[in-house]
């Protein structure tokens, strides 16, 4: 069954860097989650979004911004990079209406700032 | 905002024990997830919980949705090599057609063969 994608799987930037974070949802997953995971910690919750527009929005930072597209994938883009923005990125998409039993989660995006 | 308390932070066991791992939280939820996460994954949903009280298996795991609303424990049975992981208990937000989670701090198990 195909999963979510999520590319790159490793990145690796200097502070001060852009990043852009890939997510391609499961088909017809209308749903992207994004959360952050810091070295030995709990996923942290980012932004959603459902049918392209922003749903929720947790402890992102200004210096982030996402967007849903027309075909459903997901970008989290990252600017003015720090050293503690270092973490496991994990996209997650689910049906709508499918709550939180339908939620499937990506391989991650590991990206380390340098 | 709403916490999970997860415990134990970690464990280590022989092969062939038993588990047992538990989240609380002061807030009331309608819904208890587990999952798990090996290295460099992303979480693997194992049980989801819908009902206060309610006792549900997938092989070797069982957890139970507390009757209060605010706890949730998960058993692992019989434990073998390939158990180990980071254990998560989560808990959704809100309702309606869109669910962010909390995540507890997770249970990591190793298991020696």
């Amino acid at each position: 069954a195909a999963g979510v994608i999520q590319s790159p799987r490793h990145l690796i930037k200097e502070k001060r860097e852009t990043a852009t974070l890939k997510c391609y949802p499961i088909p017809r997953h209308d749903t992207v989650y994004w959360y952050q995971q810091g070295p030995g910690q709990d996923p942290q919750f980012l932004i959603s979004f459902y049918e392209k527009m922003q749903s929720d929005k947790g402890s992102i930072p200004d210096r982030f911004s996402a967007q849903q597209f027309s075909d459903y994938h997901s970008e989290l883009n990252m600017s003015s990079l720090e050293l503690g923005d270092s973490a496991l990125y994990f996209c997650a998409s689910s049906l709508g209406d499918r709550g939180p039993y339908g939620y499937t989660f990506g391989s991650g995006t590991r990206l380390t700032v340098v | 905002g709403q916490q999970l308390n997860q415990s134990p932070q970690s464990m280590f066991i022989q092969e062939g024990e038993d588990v047992s791992m538990n989240c609380t939280s002061s807030s009331i939820f309608n819904t208890w997830l587990w999952y798990k996460q090996e290295p460099g994954e992303g979480p693997v949903l194992l049980i989801a919980l819908y009902k206060a009280g309610e006792l549900t298996s997938n092989g070797r795991l069982t957890a139970q949705f507390g009757i209060t609303r605010k706890d949730s424990f998960l058993n692992i049975s019989a434990s073998i090599p390939s158990d180990v992981g980071i254990y998560f208990c989560a808990a959704p937000n809100s309702g309606g057609s869109n669910y962010k989670l909390t995540f507890g701090k997770g249970t990591l198990l190793t298991v020696n063969p």
